[in-house]
Formats: structure tokens, C-alpha cells, sequence
């Protein structure tokens, strides 16, 4: 049972270029999540997916687009890098249903876009 | 506006020395108050939910506790291992639909 998985773990972009960020779980958790962390920022919410076939925004979701293949898998794609995005972004995953919200990360991709 | 502030920024201790890290939340209708465990390089590690005052939660050296307005993670002798960030969020209701709101966390130093 590997839990939430990303890739890649470290990636270098130069501005304007674009790339997608890989997430999977194998809970068979119905919700999953995009974060960024940066410096003194704390951890703020770019787009999530309640459950397979549905996307919403976040608080910090312009230049970025998402993506839930199926129920294991939702994707954070960047069209056109710039330097702000230069980040930790980590994924992560929760069942969705009841009363258990706590959420279970991924191990994040550090992302430099110089 | 959902907020959550996480005191101190960072604190630094003698192995065995016990304390306590604070969160205090600002939420219309708390349906939960987690806290997490973030060692440097890794993700956020679930430790405890807490649901409503009173609440109660242990786990080895950690307890926590909650109250209407904030909630404590009390560390008991601790060791180097219990080197790590800890974060607090809390799970509110933003535009129709249940989040998490992160607190900055603390960055707890034990030395040996």
C-alpha cells in the first residue's frame, strides 16, 4: 500500500515552458487535492476533485488546470511556467464521505521556474 | 473569514524538556481540527483529529486538546526525533464545499 504517490520529486522549468505533475492513490479515497507550500505561506489549496469526474478551485488556482483521469489519479498541469510558481506542491487524497475529513499527503514536487 | 494562527513560529528545546505548541482558529462551524507532523524534505503526516471541545487525543509524547477557540499539542519529554514542523488546519465550509485552512505551523527543535 504505497499511499498517495507524486511525480516527479524535483523538477527545473524555465519560464513560459509547461508541465503536468502526476499524482495516484491507492486508498480508494474519493477525493483528492492540489496544495502549494511556500515560505511563511503555509499550505493553500490550487484545485481539488470531491469525486471522480468533478474539478473545482481552490484559493490560488489561476495558472494552473487539473485534471481526474479516473479515481486514483488527478493531475496539476502549468501551460506557461512563470517564477511565481516556483513551489512545493504537494497531493493529496481523503475517503470524502461520513465524518472523517483528515486528508493524507503525498511526498511533494519541488518545482523551480527560473 | 476562516483563519488559523499557529504559535510560536518556531521553538526550540532541551530533550525532555515538555511544552506546548498553540493553534487558535477563527471557523463558522468547526467540523474538525487536525494536526499534522511535516519532517523537512517530506510531506505532512496525519497525527490526530479533534472534533468538538473537550476532545482528547494521545499518541506516544503528543496530546491534544481542544477548545472552542484554539487547540493545544502538548509534547512530554520530548526526544531529537520529535524534530519536525507541526501544522494545525481545520476542516471549514468555503463556497459550498468542506476544506482544510492551514495554520503556518511551528517548527519544534529538541536538542539532545
Amino acid at each position: 500500500n504505497a499511499g498517495v504517490t507524486q511525480t516527479p520529486k524535483f523538477q527545473v522549468l524555465k519560464t513560459g515552458q509547461s508541465m503536468t505533475l502526476q499524482c495516484a492513490q491507492d486508498m480508494n479515497h474519493n477525493s483528492m487535492y492540489w496544495y502549494r507550500q511556500d515560505p511563511g505561506m503555509g499550505l493553500r489549496l490550487i484545485y481539488y476533485s470531491a469525486s471522480e469526474g468533478t474539478t473545482d478551485k481552490g484559493e490560488v488556482p489561476n495558472g494552473y488546470n487539473v485534471s481526474r483521469l479516473n479515481k486514483r489519479e488527478f493531475s496539476l498541469r502549468l501551460e506557461s511556467a512563470a517564477p511565481s510558481q516556483t513551489s512545493v506542491y504537494f497531493c493529496a487524497s481523503r475517503f470524502g464521505t461520513g465524518s472523517s475529513y483528515e486528508q493524507y499527503f503525498g511526498p511533494g514536487t519541488r518545482l523551480t521556474v527560473t | 473569514e476562516d483563519q488559523v494562527t499557529q504559535s510560536p513560529e518556531a521553538l526550540r528545546l532541551q530533550e525532555g524538556e515538555s511544552s506546548s505548541l498553540n493553534c487558535s482558529y477563527t471557523v463558522s462551524g468547526l467540523r474538525g481540527l487536525f494536526w499534522y507532523r511535516q519532517d523537512p524534505g517530506k510531506g505532512p503526516e496525519f497525527l490526530f483529529t479533534l472534533y468538538s471541545a473537550g476532545e482528547e487525543k494521545e499518541k506516544e509524547r503528543l496530546k491534544a486538546t481542544l477548545t472552542k477557540k484554539e487547540s493545544f499539542l502538548h509534547i512530554t519529554a520530548p526526544k531529537p526525533e520529535d524534530s519536525a514542523t507541526y501544522l494545525c488546519a481545520v476542516q471549514a465550509l468555503i463556497q459550498g464545499a468542506q476544506k482544510l485552512v492551514f495554520g503556518q505551523g511551528t517548527r519544534l527543535t529538541i536538542n539532545p
